[in-house]
């Protein structure tokens, strides 16, 4: 079936705008985690769903980022007041609970503030 | 220091020959992955492993636990193997997360 999904694929911000970005995950896919690559760098944990709950946030680098699931598949993670260190791609990935933890990857969103 | 090293963190190659990328971890796992990415963000996994060695066509993964290392292997590389590959860890403590490693950057030239 169809893999993991983000949108927009890009997305440039002037700064202090809200943004919005959506994960589509694999249909059926438990568990969902948000990422945070920025230039030149591996990506860094943001947040995992299982579910629709979030069991785990303890990435989210301030309380300008928050992050939902609330049908437990659909995820959007938005960032407020948007600043310039806040460029980077942004992954989502989900993962089906008999996989033995591998995690399927979307394309990324790349997020550009200006 | 970063929980996760990978070495060189740049590799340009010709095609055909052998490749070694390397990954140290300094905390306690209870898997290892290894992971590519190509220019425009999408990433693929490659190996999930906790012990010895997998191979998968011409790319090797092993891992020595009580060293707290593992280095992925290119047997005859070609252009299409240029990518990012990235070390990833899944801790015991916690099974849910990953942290990555910074990368390596791998061109093969023709």
């Amino acid at each position: 079936g169809a893999g993991v999904s983000q949108s927009p694929r890009y997305k440039v911000a002037k700064r202090g705008q809200d943004v919005a970005l959506r994960c589509d995950p694999i249909s059926g896919h438990v568990s969902l985690f948000w990422y945070q690559q920025a230039l030149g760098q591996g990506p860094e944990f943001l947040t995992y769903f299982q579910n629709e709950a979030q069991l785990d946030k303890s990435g989210l680098p301030s309380d300008r980022f928050f992050a939902e699931r609330p049908e437990g598949s659909v995820s959007t993670l938005k960032i407020q007041r948007t600043q310039q260190e806040d460029s980077a791609v942004y992954l989502c990935a989900s993962r089906d609970r008999r996989s033995s933890y591998e995690q399927y990857f979307g394309p990324g969103t790349r997020l550009t503030v200006t | 220091k970063n929980e996760v090293e990978q070495s060189p963190q740049n590799l340009t190659a010709q095609e055909g020959e052998f490749i070694t990328i390397n990954c140290s971890y300094s905390v306690g796992i209870s898997a290892l992955h290894w992971l590519q990415q190509h220019p425009g963000g999408g990433i693929v996994s490659l190996f999930m492993l906790s012990s010895g060695k997998k191979k998968h066509g011409r790319l090797i993964a092993t891992i020595n636990i009580q060293e707290k290392h593992s280095s992925l292997h290119i047997t005859a590389s070609h252009p299409r193997d240029s990518a990012v590959y990235i070390c990833a860890v899944r801790s015991g403590g916690n099974g849910n997360k990953l942290v990555f490693g910074a990368g390596t950057i791998l061109r093969v030239k023709s």
